[in-house]
């Protein structure tokens, strides 16, 4: 079974570009998680879909905004980059919300974005 | 106060002794907890996961979970510098069931 794949691995871009992320998750999960790590921060939850509609959300600007496809695949942008957004982003999959928390989420290999 | 609070280390250990890492939680409503593994310059990996009070083993790693005292331990046995890695603790099933992760613990195991 493929894990979550993760597109791209690395990219480059300036301040005041926009960035689109991609995630496909494991084959019968339908949940996607996305987080941002830093050296400083560790990892801050950015939001969370579930069928196609998101169920959580994490504190950032609202520069950041995600959408699920009915493929559950995911996909994240990121607008007006600032150097601040250099970080590893990382998506999670998982089978779908459970009582008490209980879905393990799996992580993909994550997308390296540097700002310049 | 931060929502997941692990001490960040580095936590030298030899090898062949135990690594004792820790976690406390400030949501008294969580239900769910979790150990990652990040090796540099890599995503996460789940290695453990516990939901009832009591101790869960797993080959060398035990977690331990104390709900009363909002704790949530991981124990190496027999540690190997393979281990050497920073360790997540994320906990969840909390008033807005999202994954609340703390900011790690770096292991370093000495040969």
């Amino acid at each position: 079974k493929a894990g979550v794949t993760q597109t791209p691995r690395y990219l480059i871009k300036t301040r005041g570009q926009q960035v689109t992320l991609s995630c496909s998750p494991i084959s019968g999960h339908r949940s996607v998680s996305w987080y941002q790590q830093t050296p400083g921060q560790g990892l801050q939850f950015l939001f969370e879909y579930f069928s196609e509609t998101q169920r959580n959300k994490g504190n950032f600007p609202g520069r950041f905004s995600g959408r699920q496809f009915s493929n559950s695949r995911s996909e994240m942008n990121v607008s007006t980059l600032e150097l601040g957004d250099s970080a590893l982003y990382l998506c999670a999959s998982s089978l779908g919300p459970s009582p008490g928390g209980k879905n393990i989420q799996y992580f993909g290999a994550g997308t390296r974005l540097s700002v310049l | 106060q931060k929502e997941v609070e692990q001490n960040s280390g580095p936590l030298s250990v030899p090898e062949g002794a135990i690594a004792s890492l820790n976690c406390t939680y400030s949501d008294r409503g969580s239900q769910s907890f979790f150990w990652y593994r990040q090796y540099s310059g890599k995503s996460p990996e789940l290695i453990m996961f516990i939901y009832s009070n009591g101790d869960k083993e797993d080959g060398r790693f035990t977690a331990q979970l104390n709900k009363a005292s909002q704790y949530v331990s991981l124990l190496i046995r027999d540690s190997q510098p393979s281990d050497s890695a920073t360790y997540l603790c994320a906990v969840s099933g909390g008033g807005t069931y999202k994954y609340i992760f703390g900011t790690g613990t770096r292991l370093k195991v000495l040969a």
